[in-house]
């Protein structure tokens, strides 16, 4: 089983450019995330969807955009990248039950360089 | 709001070694989930357990062990007999159930052969 797939592993951007991280999944999960790991701080939200044509910010949404148009694809979009972006990305799925509470599975990470 | 912390930041300890890491967690929630992850130097995100608040009963598999208590709004692993493949960052994590997980900053554990 695939799982949850990120593409690419490894990017580095100039400042101002832009890229689409690419995340998806083949277990029909509704409920997709997208967290930024930053050295010392653990994992913070960046956008979550609960299903196709649903998405929501979550803490740090600045700079980022996301789309959902099926259940198996959860793109992030960085426009105009900036040094602050420079993080290790996480894009994780869970499938949804009554009440919740279900473990993420994570996709392998992409490690993005905004220089 | 949720709250995770785990005011550990690095630890050290010599293989076989037991050590504990800290979770304390905030939420105005009487139903929540508590997760603990490992990531290993290779990075990715393995799932290690979850507990409800409704189950305060003590889990152990293997040399890891889980210790919730309610009253003190905490969570907390313990590895025994630590090995050098117990090195990694662990994190600690919350969610109500419907809202996305919480996470700590983690606690990165060395262990020394």
């Amino acid at each position: 089983n695939a799982g949850v797939t990120q593409t690419p592993k490894f990017r580095i951007l100039k400042i101002g450019q832009s890229m689409t991280l690419q995340c998806t999944q083949d277990m029909n999960h509704n409920y997709m995330y997208w967290y930024r790991q930053d050295p010392g701080m653990g994992l913070k939200l960046i956008y979550y969807s609960v299903g196709a044509g649903i998405t929501d910010k979550g803490e740090v949404p600045n700079g980022y955009n996301v789309s959902r148009s099926t259940t198996e694809d959860f793109p992030l979009r960085l426009e105009l990248a900036a040094p602050s972006q420079t993080s290790v990305y996480f894009c994780a799925s869970r499938r949804p039950t009554p009440r919740g509470g279900e473990k993420l599975f994570f996709g392998s990470g992409t490690q993005l360089s905004v220089l | 709001a949720q709250k995770v912390t785990q005011a550990q930041t690095e630890i050290s300890v010599v293989e076989k070694e037991d050590v504990t890491l800290d979770c304390v967690y905030e939420t105005r929630d009487t139903t929540y989930y508590l997760f603990w992850y490992k990531q290993p130097p290779s990075g990715e995100l393995v799932f290690l357990i979850r507990r409800n608040s409704f189950d305060e009963q003590n889990e152990i598999s293997g040399r890891y062990s889980w210790n919730f208590q309610k009253s003190t709004s905490s969570f907390n692993f313990t590895i025994t007999a630590s090995q050098v493949v117990d090195s990694a960052v662990y994190f600690c994590a919350l969610s109500d159930g419907n809202t996305p997980l919480v996470f700590g900053k983690g606690t990165r554990l060395s262990v020394i052969a």
